[in-house]
């Protein structure tokens, strides 16, 4: 069983460009969430997602960012108009969908992106 | 206010001694513990977790922690580290339903010398 896989590994953007990070989660997971880690900070929490359905994007920026997770295919984090403050590594996380018991956070290995 | 303190940025320890990282947390609902572990340039792996029963957990790569309620705090320890424990360690907090974002103190940076 393939861990959480993320594409592209690193992206490099120049200001105003936009960004597609893909995310397809473990099989058999249908709950995925989008972390990003600033430089010298912790992973903070942006979006959750079901298919089809966004639970909770508390964490997301107001402007330029947004999230999806179709019915078939991955989960795209897209950032329009990309601006220096957005380079971060962005991390997606996917769980199983047990009831009863902990949904443990499977982590995947990140998308560094750079904003030239 | 929901959040996760890890005090020391960085810490520096000669191989084969001993390891601990501090870790306290502010959490409303009951928490769910986690210790992650992050390589240069890689995702994090779990080393541990905590939900309820004993206290000290073990974990993997020989890690263990304690959860002390009284103080808030959920150490990291190991009794001799290898240089390859060198990397990034994030404690992290969380609930027990699905869906619940973790939220993660900044980390602390292992440095091994030989």
């Amino acid at each position: 069983n393939a861990g959480v896989m993320q594409n592209p590994r690193h992206l490099v953007r120049r200001r105003g460009q936009e960004a597609r990070l893909r995310c397809s989660p473990m099989k058999g997971h249908s709950h995925v969430y989008w972390y990003r880690q600033l430089p010298e900070e912790g992973l903070k929490f942006m979006v959750y997602l079901q298919k089809e359905n966004i639970i909770d994007e508390s964490g997301m920026p107001k402007e330029r960012f947004s999230a999806e997770f179709p019915k078939e295919g991955p989960s795209i984090l897209r950032i329009q108009q990309v601006v220096r403050g957005d380079s971060a590594a962005y991390f997606c996380a996917s769980s199983p969908d047990r009831t009863g018991t902990y949904n443990e956070q499977f982590f995947g290995p990140g998308t560094r992106l750079t904003v030239l | 206010a929901q959040s996760v303190t890890q005090p020391d940025i960085h810490i520096t320890v000669s191989e084969g001694a001993s390891l601990e990282l501090r870790c306290n947390y502010s959490y409303g609902a009951t928490p769910y513990l986690f210790w992650y572990v992050q390589s240069p340039g890689q995702g994090l792996q779990l080393l541990l977790k905590y939900f309820s029963g004993d206290t000290l957990v073990q974990g993997i790569k020989g890690f263990e922690a304690e959860f002390k309620r009284s103080q808030s705090s959920f150490n990291l320890r190991k009794p001799s580290v290898h240089w390859s424990d060198a990397a990034e360690y994030f404690c992290a907090v969380g609930r027990w339903q699905a869906g619940t974002a973790l939220i993660f103190g900044k980390g602390t940076t292992l440095s091994v010398s030989s």
